[in-house]
């Protein structure tokens, strides 16, 4: 059965350092996710993206944030300097079209900002 | 804007009990309805979903749920618990009121433990 893949499963950076999250979606889904959850809290929509541009972006997705899909298998989220409160567990789903079907989620990707 | 709540953040149960997770939504227009699964140190699996028709939704591993639009629930219920289904349960709602997006509102999750 095909599956969202995240890469790294964890990672640990220095506040103010860059990180890139990596997300391999089910191939030819169309519409891709970035969720967070902060421990302790509820899973946080943080953008969505559709036909190489963001459909949707939360108030949480400021310019520190931004996404990309270089090429036709990964997407990733990049969080260009990182702080304490970016730390959380970070969620990449995916969805085949345009009607209202199931969102595949990855395992997710640990982020430890100290 | 909608909102999701789960009233229980710990459910402990024994094997072979009946459990009844429970869901509360709040949203000025339509919804669906999703609840998730997520077992340790894996990605959210979805359990099943209300889009609409018939209330009562039955899911894998024997789950069913109910949407109640009078009550604004959706509360997710097995008659029988195995071991295996220790893990977090998340509730979710979206609308498509914002297009195509369907973006996922997400409760806080309950953590169903089931003991021997």
């Amino acid at each position: 059965e095909p599956e969202v893949t995240q890469t790294p499963s964890h990672q640990v950076t220095q506040m103010g350092q860059e990180v890139i999250l990596r997300c391999v979606p089910i191939s030819n889904h169309l519409y891709f996710y970035w969720y967070r959850q902060i421990l302790g809290q509820k899973v946080e929509f943080l953008v969505s993206f559709y036909n190489n541009e963001i459909s949707e972006k939360s108030e949480i997705f400021d310019d520190q944030f931004s996404v990309e899909r270089p090429d036709g298998s990964n997407f990733t989220l990049k969080i260009r300097s990182t702080k304490l409160e970016d730390s959380a567990m970070y969620f990449c789903a995916s969805r085949a079209g345009t009607t209202l079907e199931t969102q595949y989620f990855g395992p997710g990707t640990r982020l430890l900002v100290l | 804007a909608q909102s999701v709540t789960q009233l229980d953040s710990q459910v402990p149960v024994f094997e072979e009990a009946p459990v009844e997770l429970r869901c509360n939504y709040s949203s000025s227009v339509s919804v669906y309805l999703f609840w998730y699964v997520q077992y340790p140190n894996q990605g959210l699996q979805l359990l099943l979903k209300y889009l609409s028709g018939s209330t009562l939704v039955k899911g894998i591993n024997g789950f069913e749920a109910e949407f109640n639009k009078s009550q604004t629930s959706f509360h997710l219920r097995k008659p029988s618990v195995h071991i295996s289904d220790t893990a977090e349960y998340f509730c979710a709602v979206t609308t498509n009121s914002g297009g195509s997006n369907y973006k996922l509102t997400f409760g806080k999750g309950t953590l169903l433990t089931v003991n021997p």
